[in-house]
C-alpha cells in the first residue's frame, strides 16, 4: 500500500539553526500538509499546500517556517532559526483530493532543538 | 482550542467485547469526522470516517456514530482484539484542516 515518507526519523539541531524536513508523499496525492505534536500535546495544524501554494496556514507557522514543493515529489517544512520551543515531533500528511478523502500520515520526524 | 475533545485519556476493554470511544466537538461546520489510531513511533493511520450529513458508517468491526445534536461521535469496535490496543484520535475536517483531539488509550486485555 502506497505510504508517505518522512526523513530523518529524528534530528537534533542546535537552538539558532537551520532545518529542513523532508516528506516524500503519496504520489497520485494533490494536498498537502505539516502537523506537529509537542509531547503530552495535542496533534496540531501547521500548514495546507496545493497547487504550488499555501492554501492554509495556523498562527503558529510564523515567518521562521516555510514550505517547498521543489520538485515532483518532495515536500519540505523549512524552520529558519529554531528556537528550543520547536521541539516535536512533525508529520506530514496528504491526500488525493476534497470531499471526504482522508488524510494519510507518515511516520514523522522528531525534532529535538538543544 | 478545544473545538475537538475526547475526555476520556484511557480506556481498557476485554479481548472480543466491544470498545466504545467518544468524542464531543463545538463547531457546526465541521464537513466531515474521522478516527485515527497510532502506534508508538508511528504516524496516525485513518480508520474509517463520516460525512456531517450521515448519521452512521461501518466498516468490517469498525462503526462511528454521529449525533449532530449532541455534537457527539463514538467509535465502535466490536468484536476488540490485542492488535486494537493504541491511542485513537477524533479528528474534525475544517475543511482544510484536521482538528485532532486529544487521544484515548485503548488497552485490550486478554
Amino acid at each position: 500500500e502506497p505510504e508517505v515518507t518522512q526523513t530523518p526519523s529524528h534530528q537534533v539541531t542546535q537552538m539558532g539553526q537551520e532545518v529542513i524536513l523532508r516528506c516524500v508523499p503519496i504520489s497520485n496525492h494533490l494536498y498537502f500538509y505539516w502537523y506537529r505534536q509537542i509531547l503530552g500535546q495535542k496533534v496540531e495544524f501547521l500548514v495546507s499546500f496545493y497547487n504550488n501554494e499555501i492554501s492554509e496556514k495556523s498562527e503558529i507557522f510564523d515567518d521562521q517556517f516555510s514550505v517547498e514543493r521543489p520538485d515532483g515529489s518532495n515536500f519540505t517544512l523549512k524552520i529558519r532559526s529554531t528556537k528550543l520551543e520547536d521541539s516535536a515531533m512533525y508529520f506530514c500528511a496528504s491526500r488525493a483530493g476534497t470531499g471526504g478523502q482522508p488524510q494519510h500520515f507518515g511516520d514523522g520526524t522528531r525534532l529535538s532543538i538543544l | 482550542d478545544q473545538q475537538v475533545k475526547q475526555n476520556s485519556p484511557s480506556l481498557s476493554v476485554q479481548e472480543g467485547r466491544i470498545s466504545i470511544l467518544n468524542c464531543d466537538y463545538t463547531n457546526s461546520m465541521f464537513d466531515y469526522f474521522l478516527w485515527y489510531k497510532k502506534y508508538p513511533a508511528e504516524g496516525p493511520t485513518f480508520l474509517i470516517s463520516i460525512s456531517s450529513i450521515k448519521d452512521k458508517n461501518e466498516d468490517g468491526r469498525f462503526t462511528v456514530f454521529l449525533n449532530k445534536s449532541a455534537k457527539h461521535l463514538s467509535l465502535h469496535i466490536v468484536p476488540s482484539q490485542p492488535g486494537d490496543s493504541a491511542v485513537y484520535f477524533c479528528a474534525a475536517s475544517d475543511p482544510q484542516k484536521l482538528v485532532f483531539g486529544q487521544g484515548t488509550r485503548l488497552t485490550i486485555n486478554p
